[in-house]
């Protein structure tokens, strides 16, 4: 079956301006989490939805990142007046259900602020 | 706040040896995620496991959650297996979605 889905691969934006980034999981996938990497760094927690419950945010680094998820599938993660460290690599992954479910990852989207 | 050290940062070996890779954590937890990272950035989950060992392919993965440590195998390591391997707990211990991740090893198999 499809697998995780992340849109766009690319994206180029110039400082200031908002971006949306979207993650379409696994069909029947009840958890999704976003992560990012920056260039060189390792893998950064961001934010984690289960099911209807509240969304774990704690990893978000500002104000400016926000995410929800719609109708307990499709998410869209938004970042505000982005800045050039905002540059990296933004995953997606979703699992069954609980978190000892394996974790499948989208391809992610590469993110550059000019 | 779980922290999470994985040893080495870098290996290199020649086609066939045997591969171990380790990871370290520092808060109790009710499982592991073994990660691979292809050198095209896509991430792939090789193991998931709470206790014991899983075995898949040439790939064995074991915990022991009571000394807080996990080891990656690979047997007759293949240039193939070339990657980046990462090691992944819940931050805050238990069996949280909040995952925290090693900084990596990075494997290079020569043929």
């Amino acid at each position: 079956g499809a697998g995780v889905s992340q849109s766009p691969s690319n994206k180029v934006t110039e400082k200031g301006k908002d971006v949306e980034l979207r993650c379409d999981p696994i069909s029947g996938h009840t958890a999704l989490y976003w992560y990012r990497q920056s260039l060189g760094q390792g893998l950064e927690f961001l934010i984690y939805f289960q099911g209807n419950s509240a969304p774990d945010k704690s990893g978000l680094p500002s104000d400016r990142f926000s995410a929800e998820r719609t109708g307990g599938s499709v998410s869209t993660l938004t970042i505000q007046r982005t800045q050039q460290e905002d540059s990296a690599v933004y995953f997606c992954a979703s699992s069954l259900g609980a978190v000892l479910d394996t974790q499948y990852f989208g391809p992610g989207t590469r993110l550059t602020v000019l | 706040k779980n922290e999470v050290e994985q040893s080495p940062q870098n290996l290199t070996a020649q086609e066939g040896e045997f591969i171990t890779i380790n990871c370290s954590y520092s808060v109790g937890i009710s499982a592991l995620h073994w990660l691979q990272q292809h050198p095209g950035g896509g991430i792939v989950s090789l193991f998931m496991l709470s206790s014991g060992k899983k075995k898949h392919g040439r790939l064995i993965a074991t915990i022991n959650i009571q000394e807080k440590h996990s080891s990656l195998h690979i047997t007759a390591s293949h240039p193939r297996d070339s990657a980046v391997y990462i090691c992944a707990v819940p931050n805050y211990g238990g069996s949280q979605g909040n995952l925290i991740f090693g900084k990596g090893t990075k494997l290079s198999v020569k043929p």
